[in-house]
């Protein structure tokens, strides 16, 4: 059975310093998506990436960067020189494919970010 | 275009009332999905569509009936309302099962 795991609930950290948020997962499948989402205290999702289980080369957009490695199951997330705005909960979710075809998505619990000026 | 709409905004029920809670999109998204926030919990999948007329469970559909008689709509239901299902909601649809999704604004229960 699918299973993400973000086993940080808060952090907290001054502006500029940089912070790693941990997702790990687990999935039987060969071909799976992940993906991570932010909550901003306004309240919508926003998507912020998306990678597939046969591309583990890591992404850099602008500050943020994301490191899956397949054979610890993990997708980290890294922001560089925080800043105040990244103050959110961020989602860690799975995707992989049920028996009738469809895909179906879990998400972890999320960890909420607190970047303090 | 719109995106996904969720109405309403805010509900207040009291236990065993029904009621159902609205999800339009306008993107001709194959994929539509229901998901519960709980502090603490993340977002739990309640049910999903991958298509008009086909419908399958998430991690916590009890209590919950969904359809899905167009490719637009997506509504979810509950058919006797309990404290439990506090919560507020969220509808999100994707292109494909496997892409990114797009969330509607959520809507606030309360049952008391």
């Amino acid at each position: 059975a699918q299973k993400v795991t973000q086993a940080q609930t808060e952090i907290s950290v001054v502006e500029k310093e940089d912070v790693t948020l941990d997702c790990v997962y687990e999935t039987r499948d060969t071909t799976y998506y992940l993906f991570w989402y932010k909550q901003p205290p306004s309240g919508e999702l926003v998507f912020l990436i998306r990678r597939n289980s046969f591309d583990e080369q890591n992404e850099i957009s602008g500050r943020y960067s994301w490191n899956f490695q397949k054979s610890t199951s993990s997708f980290n997330f890294t922001i560089t020189a925080s800043q105040v705005v990244d103050s959110a909960v961020y989602f860690c979710a799975l995707s992989e494919v049920e028996n009738t075809g469809g895909f179906k998505t879990i998400f972890g619990a999320g960890t909420r970010l607190f970047v303090k000026a | 275009n719109a995106g996904v709409t969720q109405t309403p905004k805010f509900q207040v029920l009291k236990t065993g009332q029904s009621m159902t809670l609205q999800c339009a999109q306008d993107m001709n998204h194959e994929y539509m999905s229901w998901y519960r926030q709980d502090p603490g919990m993340g977002l739990r999948l309640i049910h999903y569509s991958v298509g008009a007329g086909i419908t399958d469970q998430g991690e916590v559909p009890n209590g919950y009936n969904v359809s899905r008689s167009t490719t637009e709509d997506f509504p979810l239901r509950l058919l006797s309302a309990a404290p439990s299902q506090t919560s507020v909601y969220f509808c999100a649809s994707s292109p494909r099962g496997a892409s990114e999704q797009y969330f509607g604004p959520g809507t606030r229960l309360t049952v008391t």
